[in-house]
């Protein structure tokens, strides 16, 4: 299995600042995911970020807003800019470990935007 | 774009009896499927998959079905305990989607003691 963390695990922010949330694996995988968890809701991809090439974003999130960093095989981060309170939501990673089907997620970041 | 449902929101049982949590998928393409348990503040928790080539899959206390006619998956869990009390979410995966997962709408399991 992969363990994840992830760091903030939680922040009250205001309007118009960015935060950056980290993800930290303690094994070497390829395949990372961002999800967004609206509150009471589903979990809903933000993006792939693999290592060795530029993010891949799903419909309805764009870089600007949603930037990605995957420096090596064990971290990523992602930035939320310029936020607003429809960005309060939890955001959590996940890893795909090579020879594992399944994805493992981190504990989420729950950010609330005042 | 495609959507994986749930029937029911919310499922209240007691302690000891079987659950059946219901999730709907509209991607015929999906040959993938995960349900995953989610406590509260934590991140989501892979209970059990099932591939499109099988009907059925059992776990330790839990069993997936898998109905591709009708579109249509189920988690079963046996002898329901207070510990299993939490929201339940299906994902389905396509082959060609790069390890893409779309969740449904999620179901929240209360167990009454």
């Amino acid at each position: 299995s992969a363990v994840i963390s992830q760091k903030p695990s939680r922040d009250i922010c205001q309007r118009g600042t960015s935060l950056t949330i980290q993800c930290q694996v303690d094994s070497q995988v390829t395949m990372m995911f961002w999800y967004r968890q609206q509150p009471g809701q589903s979990l809903t991809l933000i993006a792939t970020a693999n290592q060795g090439s530029e993010a891949t974003y799903e419909s309805g999130f764009v870089i600007d807003k949603f930037p990605i960093s995957r420096p090596n095989l064990t971290f990523s981060t992602l930035t939320v800019s310029n936020m607003s309170p429809e960005d309060s939501s939890i955001y959590l990673c996940s890893v795909e470990p090579p020879s594992y089907n399944e994805q493992f997620f981190g504990p989420g970041t729950r950010l609330t935007v005042l | 774009g495609e959507n994986v449902g749930l029937h029911l929101p919310t499922l209240s049982v007691q302690e000891g009896d079987n659950s059946i949590i219901n999730c709907a998928y509209s991607n015929s393409a999906s040959d993938y499927f995960i349900w995953y348990k989610q406590e509260s503040g934590k991140g989501p928790q892979f209970i059990i998959d099932i591939r499109s080539n099988m009907d059925k899959r059992q776990g330790q206390r839990v069993t997936v079905l898998l109905n591709k006619t009708v579109k249509h998956l189920s988690l079963q869990i046996a002898a329901t305990q207070p510990g299993d009390s939490a929201v339940y979410f299906c994902a389905e995966m396509a082959n060609n989607q790069g390890g893409k997962l779309i969740f449904g709408q999620g179901t929240e399991l209360s167990v009454k003691p």
